[in-house]
């Protein structure tokens, strides 16, 4: 079985902190995703990975950065929280761009 | 840009009934594909059921199939014989197929579904 995983589960920061999300899966997959969702509005993708060292910016990027450096983990950075980015981020990865994404648990953030 | 719409915020359905989860879709493209995802309380989202825009079979999964309409860019979930288990949001996603952000996934906004014993 696929395996997404995420290092917390909960989490709360305060504002202007620098805030990391880690995504570690364990397939081999190409393809990483980062996701934040928000009751309403569905999930909206953050940035995504093909490749290892590469990123490409998604629909809502702003305050936000990534890093993958090795090809099972990738990291979503907040430079410096701030309220309006209390959510649920989700992580997802795939082998082949157009089939099935498998998504880790989330994380939920409180930016306080 | 494309769109996805779930018009349904929320439904209820008895449990062993049928139950259709809408979807409309707003796109110029030709080749995509169609996914309905499924997040249970609590768990992680997985993966209903998928679609190819070029196969004009509808796709099925068990008691999961859809109807794909794509003149009218509608892409309806039934769900038969329905379970307890089945209660989650659903979401519905599209992506392209082709061109730049190709295998990105576009999300509707969800339908919560409640299985009533």
């Amino acid at each position: 079985d696929v395996k997404v995983t995420q290092s917390s589960r909960y989490l709360v920061k305060r504002t202007g902190e620098k805030v990391f999300l880690e995504c570690v899966q364990d397939m081999d997959h190409e393809n990483m995703f980062w996701y934040r969702q928000d009751p309403g509005l569905g999930l909206r993708l953050i940035y995504f990975s093909y490749d290892v060292k590469m990123k490409e910016k998604g629909d809502i990027p702003e305050g936000y950065s990534v890093s993958r450096e090795k090809k099972e983990r990738f990291s979503l950075i907040l430079e410096s929280a701030s309220t309006n980015q209390t959510s649920m981020y989700l992580c997802a990865s795939n082998q082949d761009r157009f089939y099935e994404q498998y998504f880790g648990p989330g994380t939920r953030l409180t930016v306080t | 840009a494309q769109t996805v719409t779930q018009s349904q915020p929320e439904m209820s359905v008895q449990e062993a009934e049928t139950v259709t989860l809408s979807c409309t879709y707003d796109t110029s493209e030709n080749n995509y594909y169609l996914f309905w995802y499924k997040q249970p309380p609590s768990r992680q989202m997985i993966l209903v059921i998928r679609q190819e825009a070029y196969k004009q079979q509808n796709a099925t999964e068990n008691r999961f199939s859809v109807n794909f309409q794509k003149a009218a860019k509608s892409f309806s979930l039934k769900i038969s014989d329905s379970q307890l288990g089945d209660t989650a949001m659903y979401f519905c996603a599209f992506m392209r197929g082709y061109g730049g952000s190709q295998g990105n996934l576009i999300f509707g906004k969800g339908t919560k579904l409640s299985v009533k014993p």
